[in-house]
């Protein structure tokens, strides 16, 4: 299996741009993640996603984010208008169970200008 | 504030020493799991314990699960450089099974 895989590894924008964040899980997990990590605020859940459903998105900062997850094998996160506070690296991860082991992709890292 | 917390937050120290690193929260967890991540990755799942007392070792790595499944700890025996990265624990409370945490994590560098 290729593992979580993420998309695109390094974005850079300037503030303002639409960002979008693409995530391929692990195929026949049930559960997806869209985690945050920064030096300031460590790693820090977004929202998940449970057979495409998302469940709990009280991570998610304000509205200027949102994620879908159209179908089992894709999901998306968006910023819209990008601020340079978002810089930040983006994780997906995705699991069999909530419990299960959480496999991580490398990263998005996003630098907004 | 975070529902789970570590310390210590950081810790340098030299090849061939011992420690430990804590995880710690108010409430009752139904597992936690550690997980470790190297610079540039995303973290990588180490051990998971469930029972209350339980401990389960991974070579020179020894993990607790408290009794009451409030906190949790990390023994590292003899570290090594490559034992360096950030630890963390997360889990799922007995409160709420919807809802993930990870902790604050524990920056470790093991000096050659």
């Amino acid at each position: 299996d290729a593992g979580v895989i993420q998309s695109p590894r390094h974005e850079v924008t300037e503030m303002g741009q639409e960002v979008t964040l693409r995530c391929k899980p692990i195929s026949g997990h049930d559960y997806l993640f869209w985690y945050r990590q920064t030096m300031m605020r460590g790693l820090e859940l977004l929202i998940y996603f449970n057979n495409n459903v998302p469940i709990d998105d009280s991570g998610m900062p304000e509205d200027r984010f949102s994620a879908k997850m159209p179908n089992a094998s894709f999901s998306t996160l968006k910023i819209q208008p990008s601020e340079p506070r978002d810089s930040a690296v983006y994780f997906c991860a995705s699991s069999l169970g909530l419990r299960g082991t959480q496999y991580f992709g490398p990263g998005t890292r996003l630098l907004v200008l | 504030t975070q529902l789970l917390e570590q310390s210590p937050q950081f810790l340098s120290i030299q090849e061939g020493e011992n420690l430990t690193v804590y995880c710690n929260s108010s409430s009752v967890f139904s597992s936690l799991q550690w997980y470790r991540q190297e610079p540039g990755e995303g973290p990588v799942l180490l051990v998971t314990v469930v029972t209350g007392g339980e401990v389960k070792k991974l070579k020179r790595l020894t993990f607790q699960f408290g009794d009451a499944r409030k906190d949790s700890s990390l023994h590292i025996t003899a570290a090594q450089p490559g034992d360096t990265g950030l630890y963390l624990c997360a889990g799922v409370t007995v409160y709420n099974f919807n809802k993930f945490y990870f902790g604050s994590g524990t920056k470790l560098n093991v000096k050659p």
